[in-house]
């Protein structure tokens, strides 16, 4: 039981090149989120998935989009990376709803130069 | 721990104190709380949570504490070991659907 898996570990783009953070979890999840963590600051919810078929924006969405690929698997896509997108993107996971811990992917280190 | 921007506050305490770690919420519509631990490069690892029905939760070397009357949280850790070095945060879900927001963190730093 790995939990939640995040790929790549650490990226580098260049302005304007795009790129998919891939995430899996394997507890058998409804809902799955991701998020930015940028330094002194909260987690910052960028979409979420509430369940299969379904996606949602968070707080801070612009510059990004979304995939639920299936129960397992919800991927984020920057289309055209920008430097405030440098972060630490964190996937994670929950049985549903906000009465339900939820647990997080190692993270996604990602610099845009 | 409020947010000071860049920099967490800090806590430091000797190995095998107890320390004390302060969270104040902002939405008195919040009915559940966890409490994270993040060491350096990792992701959040849940530690413990509760409801708003309780005033307090134990688990192993850990307790926490909930003021509802001032919006107040805390985390409690005994006997300090220097593997309890770490940020720690709290998360609220009010009434943000099916949504947490989660506060700045508290850096703990445990001294030999």
């Amino acid at each position: 039981n790995a939990g939640v898996t995040q790929t790549p570990k650490f990226q580098v783009l260049k302005t304007g090149q795009s790129m998919t953070l891939q995430c899996a979890q394997d507890m058998n999840h409804n809902s799955m989120y991701w998020y930015r963590q940028d330094p002194g600051m909260g987690l910052r919810l960028i979409y979420y998935s509430a369940s299969e078929g379904t996606t949602d924006k968070g707080e801070v969405p612009n510059g990004y989009n979304v995939s639920r690929l299936n129960k397992r698997e919800f991927s984020l896509r920057l289309e055209s990376a920008a430097p405030s997108q440098t972060s630490v993107y964190f996937c994670a996971s929950s049985v549903g709803g906000s009465q339900e811990t939820q647990y997080f992917g190692p993270g996604t280190r990602l610099l845009v130069l | 721990g409020e947010s000071v921007g860049l920099h967490l506050p800090t806590l430091s305490v000797q190995e095998g104190d107890n320390s004390i770690i302060n969270c104040a919420y902002s939405n008195s519509a919040s009915d559940y709380f966890i409490w994270y631990k993040q060491e350096s490069g990792k992701g959040p690892q849940f530690i413990i949570d509760i409801r708003s029905n309780m005033d307090k939760r134990q688990g192993q070397r850990v307790t926490v504490l909930l003021n509802k009357t001032v919006k107040h949280l805390s985390l409690q850790i005994a006997a300090t070991q220097p593997g309890d070095s770490a940020v720690y945060f709290c998360a609220e879900n009010g009434d943000y659907g099916q949504n947490f927001v989660f506060g700045p963190g508290t850096r703990l730093s445990v001294l030999p």
